[in-house]
């Protein structure tokens, strides 16, 4: 059964810092995994979406990695503002399963 | 401007009521999914549908009860039966349920509170 874990829980940093979020799973047999960042009381908002072909993804401030033998994956957030504050949710998609997996969030909170 | 529209926003339920949240979406996605957020549980999924009239359950259907008559609307029933109602609903939809290649949208929930 597939799991998926996110360490750490919270996160809190000061504005302006690089930070890097981590997400593990522990069946590589993937076939993509999806950021997500969920605001408080809010559904959630796709960051990246990387197919288990690719190793990266960028969106501007934000890149994720996968590396799929290792079962990890990371998002990394330059120049945090506090904007970027919010729970950060991994979620990985099997191949021939019609669900996502998803980790338990990271929540981030930037200071000014 | 496409997306998924949930509503409402916040429902009251009594004890021994049902209750219908209901999930529409304009973007010709096929499959479409009901997803339960607690908290310190994240998200699990209650059911799931890849094209009009059929569904499967996900792991926590007991309680619960869907159906899919038309491509944009997926309806999530709460019945009686479910003893712990008070959560957060999540809708969700792809493109294609078994190669979802293009990632899934997500609705901006429900929040249903048992009174």
């Amino acid at each position: 059964k597939q799991e998926v874990t996110q360490i750490p829980a919270a996160l809190s940093v000061p504005e302006g810092e690089n930070l890097v979020l981590n997400c593990s799973f522990t069946d590589s047999a993937i076939y993509n995994l999806q950021w997500f960042r969920q605001d408080p009381g809010k559904g959630l908002t796709s960051l990246l979406l990387i197919q288990s072909s690719q190793r990266e993804q960028t969106s501007g401030r934000l890149n994720a990695s996968l590396d799929k033998s290792s079962g990890r994956s990371t998002l990394y957030i330059a120049a945090s503002q506090p904007g970027d504050s919010a729970t950060y949710l991994c979620a990985v998609n099997q191949g021939g399963s019609e669900k996502l997996v998803f980790g338990k969030g990271t929540k981030l909170t930037v200071n000014p | 401007d496409g997306g998924i529209t949930q509503s409402p926003k916040y429902l009251f339920r009594k004890e021994g009521q049902n209750v219908t949240l209901s999930c529409e979406q304009n973007l010709n996605h096929d499959a479409m999914y009901w997803y339960r957020q607690d908290p310190g549980q994240g998200l699990r999924l209650i059911y799931y549908s890849q094209i009009v009239n059929d569904f499967q359950k996900g792991d926590i259907a007991e309680g619960y009860s869907v159906s899919r008559e038309k491509k944009e609307s997926f309806p999530l029933t709460v019945t009686s039966a479910q003893k712990n109602p008070t959560a957060f609903y999540l809708c969700a939809s792809s493109i294609r349920a078994r190669i979802a290649n293009y990632g899934y949208t997500f609705g901006s929930g429900t929040r249903l509170t048992v009174v």
